[in-house]
């Protein structure tokens, strides 16, 4: 059973355009979500957060939405751009206890 | 700021042979991860531990899987017989309490052939 998807396996986009990537999640128990990229042979680096108290966050380029009613949540990056290219997984789970499911991550590749 | 070290980076093993990774948190992190990535799918919590305490472990195959946390900075994790589904990249990660976000380190790629 897998709490946390992320349908698109890959996504190509051009560089300066809107990058969107999703995610949905079905335990309504889940109340924290983060973004992590993660290069080839790297470990994941953290992107962004947000808590179920907002449905949105923003930090710079980077935007979290998050519909707690679809229990959906997507990741917008503008302008993408080609340092962008890397593998987005998001990740869920209850604070407090710090454990977060993963998605199986979606592959972006922004082309110059 | 150091960051998560993790040895070795890439282990080859046949089957059935014992194979063990080690990851040094960065410093003051009380909460430490340890998880599996198979190609292809997310990575995947096997234990958590906070300072030498386990927290969750309720994923670790328990028969096959140990992971110790001696003295709440250093983890060791061991696999004992391993199978050809063991391959994957093991990846620890540590957080600073409160907050849920974690920092990797760069993994250990086991091939089980």
């Amino acid at each position: 059973d897998q709490q946390v998807k992320q349908n698109s396996p890959s996504l190509s986009v051009q560089e300066g355009r809107i990058s969107i990537l999703n995610c949905d999640y079905t335990n309504s128990m889940f109340d924290y979500f983060l973004w992590y990229k993660k290069y080839p042979a790297e470990g994941p680096t953290f992107l962004i957060s947000i808590s179920s108290i907002k449905d949105k966050n923003e930090d710079g380029r980077f935007t979290v939405f998050l519909n707690k009613s679809a229990k959906h949540l997507s990741l917008h990056i503008v302008p993408s751009q080609p340092g962008d290219s890397a593998v987005y997984f998001c990740a869920a789970g209850e604070s407090g206890t710090y454990k977060y499911i993963f998605g199986t991550g979606t592959r972006l590749k922004v082309l110059a | 700021e150091a960051g998560v070290a993790q040895s070795p980076r890439y282990k080859i093993i046949e089957k059935r042979q014992s194979v063990a990774f080690w990851c040094n948190p960065i410093s003051g992190h009380a909460t430490l991860y340890w998880y599996q990535q198979i190609l292809g799918q997310g990575p995947k919590l096997l234990i958590q531990f906070q300072n030498n305490g386990v927290v969750d472990d309720s994923q670790l195959p328990k028969d096959r899987f140990s992971a110790e946390r001696l003295k709440g900075v250093d983890s060791t994790l061991k696999i004992q017989p391993a199978k050809l589904e063991d391959s994957a990249v093991y990846l620890c990660a540590s957080s600073l309490d409160p907050t849920p976000r974690a920092f990797f380190g760069q993994g250990t790629r086991l091939t089980v052939v």
